[in-house]
């Protein structure tokens, strides 16, 4: 069965770093998600993406934050200058085409970002 | 703006008992689709059921099933023959029915099962 896939699974950088998280969503989806998950807290929506552009940010989602879709497969989120807070599991999330009448989110293992 | 509560932070049952995870969700619209997600140790996200506001039948996914209230804006999930494997933080979550939108998440509840 196709998969989200995500890259890196964990990765540790310092405060004020660039840090780049991968994803490959499912083939055929049309749509893309971040999420992120503070330890011990609900998941939040970060970003939604669709015919490559930004569809809807929260916001927490500010100009530190973008995301891209640089080829036919990955879809990117960049934090540019790191911050403790930004500590969290990172998900991204894709849905397949809108002519599907049930439109459910499959989510990526996750990437867990540290930030020291 | 739409919001989900989950307010029971954790839960215990025994292994092969039912336990009902309790949801309730606010919103204006009419039609939307609830989820619940199971996020084991692993941190995965994964889809355990789906429910469409205008479908009358509960959903069922084999040992799961939903209760869900529209007037009452509820959103339960029955875990009947509970296993070890069941165990998991459960996410319930809320999306309008606008192709892409975002899914809104309730704070969780922890659902521990004992042998």
């Amino acid at each position: 069965e196709p998969e989200v896939t995500q890259t890196p699974s964990h990765q540790v950088t310092q405060m004020g770093q660039e840090v780049i998280l991968r994803c490959v969503p499912i083939s055929n989806h049309l749509y893309f998600y971040w999420y992120r998950q503070i330890l011990g807290q609900k998941v939040e929506f970060l970003v939604s993406f669709y015919n490559n552009e930004i569809s809807e940010k929260s916001e927490i989602f500010d100009d530190q934050f973008s995301v891209e879709r640089p080829d036919g497969s990955n879809f990117t989120l960049k934090i540019r200058s790191t911050k403790l807070e930004d500590s969290a599991m990172y998900f991204c999330a894709s849905t397949p085409s809108r002519v599907a009448i049930e439109e459910t989110q499959y989510f990526g293992p996750g990437t867990r970002l540290l930030v020291l | 703006a739409q919001t989900v509560t989950q307010s029971q932070p954790e839960m215990s049952v025994q292994e092969a008992e039912t336990v009902t995870l309790s949801c309730t969700y606010d919103t204006s619209e009419s039609d939307y689709y609830l989820f619940w997600y199971k996020q084991p140790p692993s941190r995965q996200m994964i889809l355990v059921i789906r429910q469409e506001a205008y479908k009358q039948q509960n959903a069922t996914e084999n040992r799961f099933s939903v209760n869900f209230q529209k007037a009452a804006k509820s959103f339960s999930l029955k875990i009947s023959d509970s296993q070890l494997g069941d165990a998991a933080m459960y996410f319930c979550a809320y999306r309008t029915m606008e192709y892409g939108n975002k899914l809104v998440f309730g704070a969780g509840t922890i659902l521990r099962v004992k042998s």
